[in-house]
């Protein structure tokens, strides 16, 4: 089973950008993969926010966006506002099923 | 509207079963492809199993940890998932959520102990 890698821990002004990452041990991250993005606050459950690399829900901010950089998975935040603090998962297809990173812990400071 | 409303949770010792249900609305859950995720305490989330769509070929899939010993299931004429867990080990001990239409339902904590 491979292991997906997100950065433990990221920070972001208010109004800024940042991007959190997802790679897999296995190699780089395709299409194939079909990475999608998750949005947990404390307390809530989770909420789906970006799937098949770059598509978004109804309820997705516009300010949210998905990629592939690097030979990872990218969720890029642009414009950071306060109700953005949260813990990001990304998810990826691997040998018949699926697998989440660690996890990214967002802070708006 | 699509919902997801579960149930089944609990306290039960090692070695022990329990069933967890997902009862949807908005949406035929033999239309979609159903997963259930958990998260230990103080933990990221995990994924557990899945069983796709009718289309898809209902095939379930399950990670290392849990194969063996968890069955999912549905009941189509009440639209409900469950996940039958046997074999119970402390490690299991978590938030089990629901996950289908890209909707989560509100998780039903299972804790094994002793």
């Amino acid at each position: 089973q491979a292991v997906v890698t997100q950065e433990p821990s990221l920070t972001v002004s208010p109004g800024g950008t940042v991007t959190l990452t997802c790679g897999s041990s296995t190699g780089a991250v395709t299409s194939g993969h079909y990475p999608s993005w998750f949005q947990q606050k404390p307390g809530q459950a989770p909420r789906s926010l970006i799937y098949g690399i770059n598509n978004k829900y109804s309820w997705t901010p516009a300010r949210f966006s998905g990629s592939l950089l690097g030979g990872k998975a990218a969720l890029t935040l642009s414009g950071a506002q306060p109700e953005d603090e949260a813990d990001y998962y990304c998810l990826v297809s691997d040998d018949g099923g699926r697998v989440f990173g660690g996890g990214t812990t967002l802070t708006v400071l | 509207e699509v919902q997801l409303v579960q149930s089944g949770g609990g306290l039960v010792k090692p070695g022990g079963s329990l069933r967890l249900s997902c009862a949807a609305s908005g949406f035929t859950i033999s239309s979609a492809w159903m997963t259930w995720v958990r998260q230990a305490p103080g933990k990221g989330l995990e994924w557990v199993g899945r069983i796709k769509s009718n289309a898809g070929g209902g095939t379930v899939d399950f990670a290392a940890p849990v194969k063996g010993r968890f069955t999912i299931s549905r009941l189509d004429s009440s639209n409900t998932l469950f996940l039958q867990m046997d074999s119970l080990i402390t490690e299991d001990t978590a938030v089990y959520y629901c996950v289908g239409k890209d909707t989560w339902g509100q998780g039903t904590l299972v804790t094994v102990s002793s």
